[in-house]
């Protein structure tokens, strides 16, 4: 069945550093790709999505290009804040059907000032 | 546009008891998801709604788990005789008629607690 795969976390950086999270995907067809993100104690919001090869999704200062010769979606940013400190998820969904979407394990982000 | 909402936030509850958890997704959606998400897990799907209709079920799902979506609006998870391994955070979302990339918008979830 469809996976996703991310880097363990924590990810600790200090604000204003570059930021990779790396997310690998196993799937059938062409699926969408998203990022969401979970700040503490809140629920999952959308970050940014792509839905077919070489798109690039954007939001925020954050981006992530679907490579579908490599199978991944990589979230990058230039320089965080103390304020991305969250908890990232990659995650897929097929595009027919019900479209359920299949969630890596997360990689939680530290950054400190 | 007042977002999915989800009632209540936490649960506690005795092993052996039935719980049953309330969400109310943005009012011209007509998809509806109910998750699971354990602690250093990502989310895991459980039912899926189209209008009224349950057109989706996990093997997650055991018998004891039960989802309804009467009229097409809000939708109610119901767990009979709660086990410890049911303690989870819930997590419902919500999303517009199906079209590639079409994205999901989630609720603050429940927290379920089995003791």
């Amino acid at each position: 069945g469809d996976s996703v795969t991310q880097m363990e976390g924590p990810v600790t950086l200090s604000e204003e550093a570059f930021l990779t999270i790396n997310c690998t995907y196993t799937a059938t067809g062409y699926p969408s790709l998203f990022w969401y993100v979970q700040y503490p104690g809140e629920g999952l919001q959308l970050l940014l999505k792509a839905t077919k090869a070489d798109d690039k999704g954007s939001n925020k200062g954050f981006e992530a290009t679907y490579r579908k010769e490599t199978t991944s979606f990589h979230l990058e940013k230039g320089s965080v804040q103390v304020s991305d400190s969250a908890v990232y998820f990659c995650a897929l969904s097929g595009n027919t059907g019900f479209q359920k979407l299949v969630f890596g394990t997360g990689t939680r982000l530290l950054v400190s000032p | 546009d007042t977002g999915v909402s989800q009632d209540p936030r936490h649960k506690i509850t005795k092993r052996g008891q039935n719980v049953t958890f309330r969400c109310d997704p943005i009012s011209e959606h007509n998809r509806l998801y109910w998750y699971r998400q354990t602690l250093g897990q990502g989310p895991e799907f459980l039912t899926y709604f189209q209008n009224e209709a349950q057109l989706e079920k996990s093997r997650l799902l055991s018998d004891r788990f039960s989802a309804e979506r009467p009229k097409g609006s809000f939708s109610t998870l119901e767990i009979q005789r709660t086990e410890q391994g049911d303690s989870a955070m819930y997590l419902c979302a919500s999303g517009p008629k199906p079209r590639v990339g079409n994205e999901q918008y989630f609720g603050p979830g429940t927290r379920l607690t089995v003791t």
